[in-house]
């Protein structure tokens, strides 16, 4: 099975510093995908990537940044954190091509701004 | 602009029942609908996976149909347990890169 792994369940951060939250995913996936999630709102597409060094911004990549140096890990990168971007944050992968494949996530990673 | 609805948004029903979640979408020109479950705090678990040429997909006590003409696919629940309470993802695949959500349906299972 594919396994997406994010590196923190918990995290808390003060106002302004700047916060990386990893995923690495072990099967080969060209896509992955950062989200948010939030009471009422629902998932939230921050940013994909569909290569190596390749991103695209999805519905709200304002206050953040992503890195893909490698194919199987795909950072997200809040550079100067703010308390509205506490949340829970999901990582996904999936193949391009292929619709017999679906998205996998990882845990999530629950990040507190104080 | 694709759409995707899931009826009811909550549910309690006692344990040993079936039931079904409801999910719709409004353009046909999908790849793929996707179910998740997901449990309070945590992340998503996928569920069953129907390509757009297919009817249904069965894992276990897990039913899933889509019917494409109509916008719509269900997730049945047979014998429901306790352990099947979480809240209930669909999600379409609307392109190569883009899932389109549901807002969920928060199932509880009562004992």
């Amino acid at each position: 099975d594919v396994k997406v792994t994010q590196s923190s369940r918990y995290l808390v951060k003060r106002t302004g510093e700047k916060v990386f939250l990893e995923c690495v995913q072990d099967m080969d996936h060209e896509n992955m995908f950062w989200y948010r999630q939030d009471p009422g709102l629902g998932l939230r597409l921050i940013y994909f990537s569909y290569d190596v060094k390749m991103k695209e911004k999805g519905d709200i990549p304002e206050g953040y940044s992503v890195s893909r140096e490698k194919k199987e890990r795909f950072s997200l990168i809040l550079e100067s954190a703010s308390t509205n971007q506490t949340s829970m944050y999901l990582c996904a992968s999936s193949l391009t091509s292929l619709n017999t494949v679906g998205y996998t996530f990882g845990s999530g990673t629950r990040l507190t701004v104080v | 602009k694709q759409e995707v609805t899931q009826i009811p948004a909550a549910l309690s029903v006692p344990e040993g029942e079936n039931l079904v979640l409801n999910c719709s979408f409004t353009d046909s020109a999908i790849y793929n609908l996707q179910w998740f479950r997901q449990d309070p705090g945590k992340g998503l678990t996928s569920l069953l996976l129907i390509q757009s040429s297919q009817r249904e997909q069965t894992s276990g006590r897990l039913n899933a149909s889509l019917d494409k003409s109509s916008g719509r696919s269900t997730l049945y629940i047979a014998a429901s347990q306790p352990g099947d309470s979480a809240t209930y993802l669909c999600a379409v695949r609307a392109s190569n890169y883009q899932l389109i959500w549901g807002a969920g349906t928060k199932l509880i299972i009562k004992p």
